[in-house]
């Protein structure tokens, strides 16, 4: 079974500053992939960015970008230039490409001050 | 991006009834679907994983015969729950698995549904 682990129940950082959200994960899966979700006061999830395994490099996306560490089964988020949009829970998730679902971490509220 | 709905938006029914939940999958076809279940400020809860035309596979813990899920084609899905209760208030979110604009295996979700029983 996978477990994943997000050890920040609670973070905050001042706008326009960066931060980094920690993710750590177990599996003995080779194929699988890693994703981390936004969701809102609005309560709806939004995917904010995906990684393969067996891609090495790190996923971006705009001000996201990951720092993924397979051989330590590592997978922190990094936002950069902070909004206070980015203000939400923020989810990390492994979907086992075999047994087709996902395992999510417990969240991290992360808020961002004015 | 992929679009997944969910109606209704939130429900309120008396104790006993049964309320019926749709997830569609707007422009992909979802190979799978899951059901989950989220309390406030925690995590997401798997109940379910429905792939079309099967018997949708339960998590632990979870009664197929209080909570069941027909997936009828790729593209909808329904979680009815049945005599519902006080205790189910929560709430539900789907989610569907496809092909992303890239090819990529992604997972998408619908906006949720908050269902109170009184």
């Amino acid at each position: 079974a996978q477990t994943v682990t997000q050890s920040q129940p609670e973070m905050s950082v001042q706008e326009a500053e960066t931060v980094t959200l920690s993710c750590t994960y177990d599996t003995s899966e080779n194929n699988y992939y890693l994703f981390w979700y936004k969701q809102p006061p609005s309560r709806q999830m939004i995917l904010v960015i995906r990684q393969e395994a067996y891609k090495q490099q790190n996923a971006t996306e705009n001000r996201f970008s990951v720092n993924f560490q397979k051989a330590a089964k590592s997978f922190s988020l990094k936002i950069s230039d902070s909004q206070l949009g980015d203000t939400a829970m923020y989810f990390c998730a492994f979907l086992n490409t075999n047994a087709g679902k996902s395992t999510f971490g417990d969240g991290t509220t992360l808020t961002v001050k004015p | 991006g992929a679009v997944v709905s969910q109606h209704p938006s939130r429900v309120i029914c008396k104790s006993g009834t049964s309320v019926k939940i749709e997830c569609r999958s707007l422009d992909f076809q979802a190979t799978t679907m899951f059901w989950y279940r989220q309390f406030p400020k925690q995590s997401l809860m798997l109940m379910a994983t429905s792939n079309e035309g099967s018997k949708a596979t339960y998590e632990q813990g979870v009664e197929k015969d209080k909570f069941l899920i027909n997936h009828a084609s790729l593209t909808l899905s329904t979680l009815t729950v049945t005599s519902a209760h006080p205790e189910d208030s929560s709430f539900y979110i789907c989610s569907a698995r496809g092909l992303n604009e890239r090819g990529s295996d992604t997972q998408y979700f619908g906006p949720g549904t908050r269902l109170t029983v009184l």
